[in-house]
């Protein structure tokens, strides 16, 4: 069982509608976690970083919240644009003696239409 | 800014053959990484540097061997490739303990036949 479980897998919705991901967590113990977004044919790009005693940061569009005691996040999209279509991935980081540890979800696939 | 680089960016190999895949960061970070990435899967990691000079196995590491040559450089070696080794591979980069953002590459794409 995959310790970052994200849904929904994909998603399409219409230019200009707001979208939410979610994600659940068993990783412990829990460090930080990341929201990234990879476009097709390429390496995932980081949107935000929440620790343990943050609940939510903004980046431009992109809203991500943390609730720490249920291990769930979510990343909220006001008004997407179509550039926003792409995989967004949930990363949860935990701090080993041999460094950091990521654990990557599977990703949500979104596709925003006209 | 290059960042982390990768190459190749595409590969075809036939089974048994080997292969090094290449990858440079040039922001002096210590942390290094490699991850394979298969549809309906999420990035597993198959081997990492913690720092120069160090390397330990992730996630996935059989039939892989990585070579940590300098703090820029960190490659990954099939010795015999194998059909279920086919994947698009990405390295990433770090800057460490606390530092957690991992900076990646743009990817291989590895096909085996």
């Amino acid at each position: 069982k995959n310790q970052v479980e994200q849904s929904p897998q994909s998603l399409i919705i219409l230019e200009g509608k707001n979208c939410t991901l979610q994600c659940n967590y068993t990783v412990s113990p829990f460090s930080n976690l990341r929201w990234y977004k990879q476009d097709t044919g390429r390496g995932p790009v980081s949107l935000t970083i929440m620790t343990f005693s943050e609940n939510t940061k903004s980046n431009g569009r992109y809203t991500a919240t943390l609730d720490a005691d249920t291990k769930q996040s979510s990343l909220h999209i006001t008004a997407s644009q179509l550039s926003d279509s792409a995989s967004y991935i949930c990363v949860v980081t935990i701090l080993t003696g041999g460094g950091n540890k990521l654990t990557f979800g599977t990703g949500t696939q979104l596709k925003v239409e006209l | 800014n290059a960042g982390v680089t990768q190459t190749p960016k595409f590969q075809v190999l036939k089974t048994g053959q080997s292969m090094t895949l290449q990858c440079a960061q040039d922001m002096n970070h210590n942390s290094m990484y490699w991850y394979r990435q298969d549809p309906g899967m999420g990035l597993r990691l198959i081997y990492y540097s913690a720092s120069e000079g160090t390397t330990d196995k992730g996630e996935v590491p059989n039939g892989y061997n990585v070579s940590r040559l300098n703090k820029r450089e960190f490659s990954l070696r099939l010795e015999s490739a194998a059909p279920s080794q086919t994947s698009v591979y990405f390295c990433a980069s770090s800057g460490g303990q606390g530092h957690t953002e991992a900076f990646f590459g743009q990817g291989t794409r590895l096909t085996v036949v």
